[in-house]
């Protein structure tokens, strides 16, 4: 049974870097071809992918947030954390981590999402 | 403004089909077999109830279906039930610049009259 978390602050200023961490069970990064990525969802509006890693440290991220994210991950711990800096308060939004496998272009468990504000 | 263009809202009676688009480029729904849809109930997450154009995960109904021609992509749902009722998103892969690119649709609002 494969199910993920997100944690992380709730409330952040605008200009700080937001640190969330998505803890995962059911699968594992020494699994060939594992991801995790990252989506999020402003209030009332359309899903948006962040970013993605794999199990071999190899990531992607979305050409519009690339230079203020970084994805990493630890093996050991089923953890994954996305570092966004430079915080906006039109990135308040829910933030979800979510399974995904390499060569296939689709996000099959999600994580129940996490709200984070931007405000001063 | 999404990447991928969807209607606001349909609906349609229990019993009814449904058929939501998705309308994209060549540069992702047109050129690639990499279409997932969505699901998603108010507060909730969202489940994936079909990808690469078609395929249904294990334990979707296969009331739902998922074509392309085209730029467009298209989910429908036969046999409407009360429980389809939700926001509905598409996705597909998109090629970038940098090589890897996810897009979504700006959501359809499913009503079950």
């Amino acid at each position: 049974q494969i199910t993920l978390k997100e944690s992380g602050p709730t409330l952040v200023k605008p200009t700080q870097t937001l640190t969330l961490t998505c803890t995962f069970s059911g699968f594992s990064f020494s699994t060939f071809g594992v991801g995790v990525g990252w989506i999020r969802q402003p209030p009332g509006k359309a899903l948006e992918w962040l970013a993605i890693i794999y199990w071999d440290d190899d990531n992607r991220y979305s050409p519009s947030l690339k230079s203020r994210l970084t994805v990493t991950k630890d093996t050991s711990k089923n953890q994954v954390v996305l570092t966004m800096t430079n915080m906006d308060p039109v990135d308040t939004a829910t933030y979800y981590c979510a399974h995904h496998s390499f060569g296939v272009v689709m996000f099959d468990y999600w994580g129940q999402g996490t709200l984070v504000t931007v405000s001063s | 403004q999404s990447a991928l263009t969807q209607p606001a809202s349909v609906s349609g009676s229990p019993g009814q089909s449904i058929t939501i688009s998705c309308t994209g480029t060549s540069s992702d729904v047109g050129g690639f077999n990499y279409v997932s849809w969505y699901l998603q109930n108010p507060g909730k997450a969202p489940k994936l109830m079909i990808y690469d154009v078609s395929k249904r995960p294990s334990g979707v109904s296969s009331r739902l279906s998922g074509s392309k021609s085209g730029n467009t992509a298209s989910l429908t749902i036969s046999g409407l039930q009360p429980e389809d009722e939700a926001e509905y998103y598409c996705s597909s892969y998109r090629s970038s610049s940098s090589s890897f690119d996810v897009v979504f649709g700006g959501g359809t609002k499913l009503t079950v009259l």
